[in-house]
This record gives C-alpha cells, sequence and structure tokens, in this order.
C-alpha cells in the first residue's frame, strides 16, 4: 500500500516561515506528479500547488503565489512546502498527494494532513 | 479556471439518487476529476476523467460531461456517503476545486 506521510505543521506568527515535508513510502517516487491542498476549518478544498514529475513544471494557487515554493528530493522520496510571510487565512490543515498514472493525471492517493495554525 | 458546483447542501435519503454538477468557466475537456471529503479525512478519489471510476470505488458512482459541464450521479445513496463532494479540474495550472457540496441526510 502506498503511504504518504506529512508533517511540519504547528503554531506559528504571522510573517514567520514554515517548511511542510511530505514523505513517501513504497513506490518509486521519481517522476510522480506531486501536490499540496489544504482545507482551512470550515471551509471548503483548496488545492495549493503541484510539481509535476517529468518536466518539474510547478504550479500554484493565486493565494500562494510568491510566499509557498514547492519542492522534492527524489533520494528521500520526499516533498516540500516552504511556506514564507505566513497570514491567518493560511490556517489549515495541508495534505500531500500525488498522482499515480493509474487515474491519468488527477492525484489519486492523499496523505493524512499536517495542520497550520497562523496566529499571533 | 473558476469551478463552480451546485447545490452548495443536498438533503437526501438513503436510497435516493442525487446529482451534483460542476460548471468550468472555460473548456477542460474532460480533465474533471470527483473527491468524496469527510472531516479531517484525506480526499477521496471517486472519478477522473470525468467518467472513469476510480479504483476500489463501488459503482453506485458515475461522473459525465466534458468541455465545461459535468455531473456526478449516486445511484443509490448509502449512509456512508454522508460527505462532502468536490469536483477539481486538472486541466492546467492553477489546479483548481468547487466549492463543494455537502450531501446531508
Amino acid at each position: 500500500e502506498i503511504q504518504l506521510v506529512a508533517s511540519g505543521g504547528g503554531l506559528v506568527q504571522p510573517g514567520t516561515s514554515l517548511r511542510l515535508s511530505c514523505e513517501a513510502s513504497r513506490f518509486t517516487f521519481d517522476d510522480f506528479a506531486m501536490h499540496w491542498a489544504r482545507q482551512a476549518p470550515g471551509k471548503d478544498l483548496e488545492w495549493v500547488s503541484g510539481l509535476t514529475g517529468y518536466n518539474g513544471e510547478e504550479g500554484y494557487a493565486d493565494s500562494v503565489k510568491g510566499r509557498f515554493t514547492i519542492s522534492r528530493d527524489n533520494a528521500k522520496k520526499s516533498l516540500y512546502l516552504q511556506m514564507n510571510s505566513l497570514r491567518p487565512e493560511d490556517t489549515a490543515l495541508y495534505y500531500c498527494g500525488f498522482s499515480s498514472g493509474a487515474s491519468a493525471w488527477a492525484v489519486d492517493v492523499w496523505g493524512q494532513g499536517t495542520m497550520v495554525t497562523v496566529s499571533s | 479556471i473558476q469551478m463552480t458546483q451546485s447545490p452548495f447542501t443536498l438533503s437526501a435519503s438513503a436510497g435516493d439518487r442525487v446529482t451534483i454538477t460542476c460548471r468550468a468557466s472555460q473548456s477542460i475537456r474532460r480533465t474533471l476529476a470527483w473527491y468524496q471529503k469527510k472531516p479531517g479525512k484525506a480526499p477521496k478519489l471517486l472519478i477522473y476523467e470525468a467518467s472513469r471510476l476510480g479504483s476500489g470505488v463501488p459503482s453506485r458512482f458515475s461522473g459525465s460531461g466534458s468541455g465545461t459541464e459535468f455531473t456526478l450521479t449516486v445511484s443509490s445513496l448509502q449512509p456512508d456517503d454522508f460527505a462532502a463532494y468536490y469536483c477539481q479540474q486538472y486541466e492546467s495550472y492553477p489546479w483548481t476545486f468547487g466549492q463543494g457540496t455537502k450531501v446531508e441526510f
């Protein structure tokens, strides 16, 4: 069974930074597209960022563009989300996911979330 | 690309046939997925490529549409189907979800 384990969440003050990690197990990590999504308490799902495997193309939601950076380390089978200039509205449960290719480009596996709280 | 779902909430009973609609602000061909989301749990892929059933997903779920209009249908609602449902386009970055439909009993 493919597993994704997200970590790195916590309570931080507005304007600070945080880096989320997502470690994959039991599959060949290279070349798969990886994504982050989030859900704020009582709010809707929001796609945050994606990193296409074969060409390294990055994508960001307008709400995080310029503040968040997605990256990966294939050797460590890990995906990262560097979050800078955090705002209270970034408070959410963050999920990592990947597109295995079995479902076209759709994300077919999501890990459990890691909670980020931005508050003074 | 903006994704607009309707209705926002849907009240139904077990055994009902329910349909959720998703509209894209521009053509996305068939690059559309449907997810089921329960509080505190990871999203579950139900449908991809607008109409293809995800792995292990019960056949009571079905999807249709192309271009800008899409639907998710549950043929006979089960108690475990109480959840929120989201469409998502993956035609181009930034990917976007619809605002969700909450199915209530």
